[in-house]
């Protein structure tokens, strides 16, 4: 199976601030036809998960453009430009390319 | 508006069999695969299995092959996932999603399932 492995798993931010998540896997996620399968999700307490990016960079209907992914490969990130309270929560990455699909181990973002 | 209801979660002891069910709407049921994804009580998230449009592709993840089943019926707009010989590490949330192109895109509210004597 592909090992996704998320760092920091604890990231403090200051409001208005900006914050970064990595997510390497353990294999390459592109395809043979070129596609890279690498999602990005955010679960705040008590709510289920809410789709924030797919395919590395495509941003999810209605999620605000402070929220960025990038990466190539096995190396992927998740930007927030300026992180807002309703920003806390845990953030998960999964890829979707090869079986069975697999997720990171979560990055918990709370507010200093 | 996309909805997934999930309902048939509860207490079950070890050994014993559980059918969770999804009801969707707001989208065209029958044109998209389906995913079931758990999450054990504090821990993080693990795909469990897929189902394609018709039925006709099943996946799941390891641990739960053999004893996990996952079914549709489109005419009712219904998700299944079928639970046999359940395991205290079975124990989870278990959330109905719907599983777009190489993703998952809408996720249900989840149904608690507790397997325990």
């Amino acid at each position: 199976d592909v090992v996704m492995t998320q760092s920091p798993l604890s990231l403090p931010v200051t409001l208005g601030q900006p914050a970064s998540i990595s997510c390497r896997s353990s294999q390459s996620l592109v395809t043979s036809d070129g596609n890279t399968f690498l999602n990005w999700f955010h679960q705040r307490p008590g709510q289920s998960p809410r789709r924030l990016i797919y395919e590395v960079s495509k941003r999810h209907s209605g999620v605000p453009d402070r929220f960025s992914g990038s990466g190539s490969g096995t190396d992927f990130t998740l930007k927030i430009s300026r992180v807002e309270a309703e920003d806390v929560g845990v953030y998960y990455c999964m890829q979707s390319t090869h079986w069975p699909w697999t997720f990171g181990q979560g990055t918990k973002v709370e507010i200093k | 508006e996309v909805q997934l209801v999930e309902s048939g979660g509860g207490l079950v002891q070890p050994g014993g069999s559980l059918r969770l069910s999804c009801a969707a709407s707001g989208f065209t049921f029958s044109n998209n695969w389906m995913s079931w994804v758990r999450q054990a009580p504090g821990k993080g998230l693990e795909w469990v299995a897929n189902i394609n449009q018709d039925g006709s592709a099943k996946y799941y993840v390891g641990s739960v092959n053999g004893r996990f089943t996952i079914s549709r019926d489109n005419a009712e707009n219904s998700l299944y996932l079928q639970m046999n010989s359940l395991r205290a590490e079975d124990t989870a949330v278990y959330y109905c999603a719907r599983a777009g192109w190489y993703s998952v895109d809408y996720w249900g509210q989840g149904t608690l399932v507790t397997v325990s004597s």
